[in-house]
């Protein structure tokens, strides 16, 4: 299965500012999800990026909030723009293939929004 | 539309006791289940998948998870658990009867505490 490497780990941002975060995988993949994980809280689906055309958002998650690129088949970032404390979650990018039966996670980036 | 209910938020077991983590799905076609397990400050690990054959599924760890379709459950079990066991668990649905239909749905996720 694909490894993702994702980065960066953690950060914390002032409020007002927007953060990108990237996600590497070491094989040409279809499927690439970004997943926001609340403290405590289950993981709710973003966005599906897809390559070469625009992410196909969750309901309540919107383009200008997270803007989502996917320039190749190994490859996307998740910026989170205008934060705010409430964006103070863990973001998780997953990766794979359409015919996969699971996919393979980022170790995640957490964001704490001061 | 596709769910998942994990009905405890928290399970506490002795160590070397057999444990069990509950899940249900809804789902309007056949499912894709699997289960991930997260550990402090990580990402998911994949455990294990059912997705059609032998209703019981072995997995990383010595996990294993019994697919109940008139249930419409997926339970993780172990025979005897570790300390090291201790972590969060969620269990996830994916429905294949459409197209595009590749999205993983999570539980809220069980915390599994094991005991020494």
């Amino acid at each position: 299965s694909a490894v993702i490497s994702q980065k960066p780990s953690r950060d914390i941002c002032q409020r007002g500012t927007s953060l990108t975060i990237q996600c590497q995988v070491d094989s040409q993949v279809t499927m690439m999800f970004w997943y926001r994980q609340q403290p405590g809280q289950s993981l709710t689906l973003i966005a599906t990026a897809n390559q070469g055309s625009e992410a196909t958002y969750e309901s309540g998650f919107v383009i200008d909030k997270f803007p989502i690129s996917r320039p190749n088949l190994t490859f996307s970032t998740l910026t989170v723009s205008n934060m705010s404390p409430e964006d103070s979650s863990i973001y998780l990018c997953s990766a794979g293939d359409r015919l996969d039966y699971g996919y393979t996670f980022g170790s995640g980036t957490r964001l704490t929004v001061v | 539309a596709q769910s998942v209910a994990q009905p405890e938020d928290q399970v506490n077991v002795a160590e070397g006791n057999p444990l069990t983590v509950k899940c249900t799905y809804s789902v309007s076609g056949n499912p894709y289940l699997f289960w991930y397990v997260q550990y402090p400050n990580r990402g998911l690990q994949f455990l294990l998948k059912y997705i059609t054959g032998d209703n019981l599924v072995k997995g990383s760890y010595g996990f294993e998870a019994e697919f109940n379709k008139s249930q419409t459950s997926f339970h993780l079990k172990k025979p005897s658990a570790l300390v090291s066991d201790s972590a969060l668990y969620f269990c996830a649905v994916r429905d294949n009867s459409g197209a595009g239909s590749y999205q993983l749905t999570f539980g809220k996720g069980t915390k599994l505490s094991v005991i020494p």
